[in-house]
């Protein structure tokens, strides 16, 4: 049984471009959640995926936008970044229902840094 | 936004001591989870605790509910140096698949 993998591990931008960050989902779950941490805070919930479909979003701008594939994986994008946006972006995944019942798992994360 | 605050934001104690860690929050909740957080990666959760239960204990640790106050306690008991991380607490809402976290509580084992 594999984990969540989010890939990549780091990244450079320099404000107003634009990134992709990936996530595959652990097998068997089939919703995935983006998680932006700032340093120093706690993770903030930047939107769900379930079904392809935006399941609940957070308090994120439009230029945060996501995608969900038929095999459960999916992409985070950012447009027009901002210096703000420098931050650790985390992948979780669960079956849909259980993700607050303790059933997420979450990857090791992306650490964006916009200059 | 952030659902609570945990306190303190952070604890230094010798190897073999307790640590208590506190998180409070605002809304009505369907439990409230603990989880650990290594060098700035990935959330490894702890322990989970219905609305309904006041205690719950798993190995070293030990987390306590008082909905009434809105707060909760982990207590690591018998620290090791591999306890060194961040702590956080996240509370899930009912009819919610989200969990909000609380901004976490570093703590440092000496050895």
């Amino acid at each position: 049984e594999t984990g969540v993998t989010q890939s990549p591990t780091h990244l450079i931008k320099t404000r107003g471009q634009q990134v992709t960050l990936r996530c595959s989902s652990q097998s068997g779950h089939n919703t995935v959640s983006w998680y932006q941490q700032a340093l120093g805070q706690g993770p903030q919930f930047i939107f769900q995926y379930y079904r392809e479909e935006e399941n609940g979003r957070g308090n994120f701008p439009p230029r945060f936008s996501g995608l969900q594939f038929p095999n459960y994986s999916s992409e985070l994008n950012v447009n027009a970044l901002e210096l703000d946006d420098s931050a650790l972006y985390l992948c979780a995944s669960s079956q849909v229902g259980q993700g607050s019942l303790g059933g997420y798992t979450f990857g090791s994360g992306t650490r964006l840094t916009v200059v | 936004s952030q659902q609570g605050e945990e306190d303190p934001q952070a604890l230094s104690i010798q190897e073999g001591e307790n640590a208590t860690m506190n998180c409070s929050y605002k809304t009505s909740i369907n439990n409230l989870q603990w989880y650990r957080q290594n060098s700035g990666r990935g959330l490894v959760h702890l322990i989970l605790i219905r609305s309904n239960e006041r205690e719950k204990h798993s190995g070293r640790l030990r987390v306590t509910l008082d909905t009434s106050k809105k707060s909760s306690s982990l207590l690591i008991t018998a620290s090791r140096a591999a306890d060194t991380a961040s702590y956080f607490c996240a509370t899930g809402e009912v009819g919610d698949d989200k969990i909000i976290f609380g901004k976490g509580t570093r703590l440092h084992i000496l050895p």
